[in-house]
């Protein structure tokens, strides 16, 4: 696609809740990441994948995240038993290689608010 | 460790006047990229300019430049000529290219208004 879509754009759900988020990056991008910003901070990075693996996953804040990317396009960030801690804007990003100079380029975020 | 200070929380500017955004590092790294995002009220994270460790000219794009002093480990950006669209957060990032991960990590913010 043009650019990073992501859906849903705002999801409420209730506390213990399972949640799903998708990210579809730009075409032919190889390396996705996964950041969560939280109100008045900057993206605290989560998960990033190159291809189909996930090469860095030492920002997941627990063992209730999990994300994955089975066939190296579309990836789905996971969050199980949900707490209200866990609201906040979820940030999808794509980049075309891993390299230095390699710009990352955001979606609109997925807007999580748990009650 | 924070690794992206940026220790202005808001800034005022006047239209058409020059701003000067504050962003240090901290890095035992000898390679890595330095940037810096827009975020308007919208929430979209978008891109304005990228400055390598070893580019030894200041990076510039249109009204952003970057204001680099390796030795200092600061990586300032300067918007001139200010506009009224110019009113957003703006986060500094860095990626250290010998670390794992190739992720940015994020400064805190800079909230910039900009007023006629």
């Amino acid at each position: 696609g043009a650019g990073v879509s992501q859906t849903p754009s705002n999801k409420v759900t209730e506390k213990g809740k399972y949640v799903e988020l998708r990210c579809d990056p730009i075409s032919g991008h190889t390396a996705l990441y996964w950041y969560r910003q939280s109100l008045g901070q900057g993206p605290e990075f989560l998960i990033y994948f190159q291809g189909t693996g996930a090469a860095d996953d030492s920002g997941l804040p627990n063992d209730r995240f999990f994300a994955v990317r089975p066939e190296g396009s579309v990836s789905t960030l996971k969050i199980q038993r949900t707490e209200r801690g866990d609201s906040a804007v979820y940030l999808c990003a794509s980049s075309p290689a891993v390299s230095g100079a390699n710009v990352l380029t955001f979606g609109a975020g997925s807007r999580l608010t748990v009650l | 460790a924070q690794k992206i200070t940026q220790t202005q929380p808001g800034m005022f500017v006047q239209e058409k006047e020059a701003v000067t955004l504050d962003c240090t590092y901290d890095t035992s790294d000898q390679s890595y990229g330095l940037f810096w995002y827009k975020q308007p009220s919208s929430g979209e994270m978008i891109f304005l300019i990228y400055q390598g460790s070893y580019d030894e000219q200041n990076a510039t794009e249109g009204r952003y430049s970057l204001n680099f002093q390796k030795a200092r480990k600061s990586a300032n950006l300067v918007i001139s000529a200010s506009q009224l669209g110019d009113s957003a957060m703006y986060f500094c990032a860095m990626r250290e290219i010998t670390n794992s991960g190739y992720a940015l990590n994020f400064g805190k913010g800079t909230s910039l208004l900009v007023t006629p």
